[in-house]
């Protein structure tokens, strides 16, 4: 079946420096992939849909210019939380799959910033 | 848009017992997934099924579009069944996926 690598599973980083999270689809290719972001004890709330080759798309009250997105392949989308701030922090998890099969998510990544 | 609720929110069981959750649905949807999310966070995919009815071992999901539900069902329920079950739709012309605010399951010894 669809396997989705999420990579780091878990970050701690100081306020105002910018993490990283890369999500990678293993076994096939995604030309559209989902971040989002669930806060404890809460459901996922999508943040954007990451888009090969073009910009990605963000859900209403999501920050862009905190919350970059690049997904310049067909298997490797990554979200880069800049200038961190204890609110970022959050378990962050990233989607990919389709309508026909259904979605896979990778395995999360919990952020503390510090 | 589409509004998705799940019930019960919190569901406590012996091992051993049955039990039935619901998630329902405020509008047509071509894309229904289950999921259990453990304690580690892991969303682990239980049924696509936006239709019909599927069995996976003590697992069984049936979706019910005409009538905007689907139910999960757990029978012979383990300690390790524990955990927040999601009810995730999507619908025509889109690939996102809106999920319900979960039911937390508790299976004691």
């Amino acid at each position: 079946g669809a396997v989705v690598s999420q990579h780091p599973s878990r970050v701690i980083c100081k306020s105002g420096t910018s993490v990283k999270i890369e999500c990678r689809s293993l076994d096939f290719q995604a030309t559209t992939m989902f971040w989002y972001r669930q806060f404890p004890k809460q459901s996922l709330m999508l943040m954007a849909t990451s888009n090969e080759g073009s910009k990605a798309t963000y859900e209403q009250g999501v920050e862009k210019d905190k919350f970059l997105i690049n997904h310049a392949s067909l298997t490797l989308s990554t979200l880069t939380v800049t200038s961190a701030h204890p609110e970022d922090s959050s378990f962050y998890i990233c989607s990919a799959g389709d309508r026909v099969y259904g979605y896979t998510f990778g395995s999360g990544t919990r952020l503390t910033v510090v | 848009g589409i509004q998705v609720e799940q019930s019960p929110p919190d569901l406590i069981l012996q091992e051993g017992a049955n039990s039935t959750l619901r998630c329902n649905f405020s509008d047509s949807v071509n894309n229904l997934q289950w999921f259990h999310q453990n304690p580690w966070g892991q969303l682990i995919n239980l049924f696509y099924i936006p239709s019909g009815t599927k069995q996976n071992g003590r697992l069984s999901a049936t979706t019910v579009a005409t009538e905007r539900y689907s139910l999960l069902y757990i029978s012979s329920s383990q300690t390790t069944d524990s955990g927040v079950y999601f009810c995730a739709v999507g619908w025509s012309g889109s690939e996102k996926l809106v999920f319900g605010k979960g039911t937390k399951l508790t299976v004691n010894p």
